[in-house]
């Protein structure tokens, strides 16, 4: 079955640690995109890629890193620099172009120690 | 600076009950509007909406689009408590591929 495959599902930070989330997509989209969830802000855009080897940022970016050296594959990063991560993190693909749709990942709920 | 609003933030209702969910938005060269439902974890796709007064239906729910006055409402008849979820709307402005997400509508349906 097509889709997009995120973990862990659940993640713990220490102070001060790195952690990656992991996505993957075999829908042979161009595009991925890594949302933040927090309770009542709805989804922010962290960072966003239309094709291997290039991203962009999003919105929230300062305090997490990505790279697309694969097609189906756009892990997230969140460094020590982001102060505050815990929240929820989708990940989402979908077809470069217009009136297209986004997929989403079942999620990563990252909490810190 | 785009902007996507959703109304209201929470709603309880009874089984049976219709509702209608709000969202409006500011943003420069509109493409499309999408509504989505989060059950638990993943976003699931409901509706896409491009032109004005077109309504899109599957089944229960219903969403149509002004252009004009800049909002989109989605509606569900007949509520069911399979209905409780997030209801999110997403913007796709006709500048690249970026989706600007409302704060979501939190739907309880109460047996």
């Amino acid at each position: 079955d097509g889709g997009i495959t995120q973990s862990p599902k659940y993640l713990f930070r220490k102070e001060g640690q790195n952690v990656t989330l992991s996505c993957e997509q075999n829908l042979n989209h161009d595009a991925m995109y890594w949302y933040r969830q927090d309770p009542g802000q709805g989804l922010r855009l962290i960072y966003y890629s239309q094709i291997v080897n290039d991203f962009q940022k999003g919105d929230i970016a300062e305090g997490y890193s990505v790279s697309r050296e694969k097609k189906e594959s756009f892990p997230l990063t969140v460094t020590s620099a982001q102060k505050n991560p815990t929240a929820f993190y989708l990940c989402a693909s979908s077809i470069w172009g217009a009136n297209e749709k986004l997929f989403f990942g079942s999620g990563t709920q990252l909490s810190v120690l | 600076e785009d902007k996507v609003v959703q109304s209201p933030l929470s709603l309880v209702v009874h089984e049976g009950d219709t509702v209608t969910l709000n969202c409006s938005y500011e943003v420069t060269n509109f493409r499309s509007l999408l509504w989505y439902k989060q059950e638990k974890k993943a976003p699931t796709f409901l509706f896409m909406l491009t032109s004005s007064g077109i309504e899109k239906k599957s089944g229960r729910l219903s969403s149509i689009l002004d252009k004009k006055e800049l909002f989109s409402i989605l509606n569900i008849t007949a509520t069911q408590t399979g209905d409780s979820a997030v209801y999110l709307c997403a913007v796709n402005p006709n500048t690249g591929n970026q989706f600007y997400f409302g704060t979501g509508t939190s739907l309880t349906v109460i047996p």
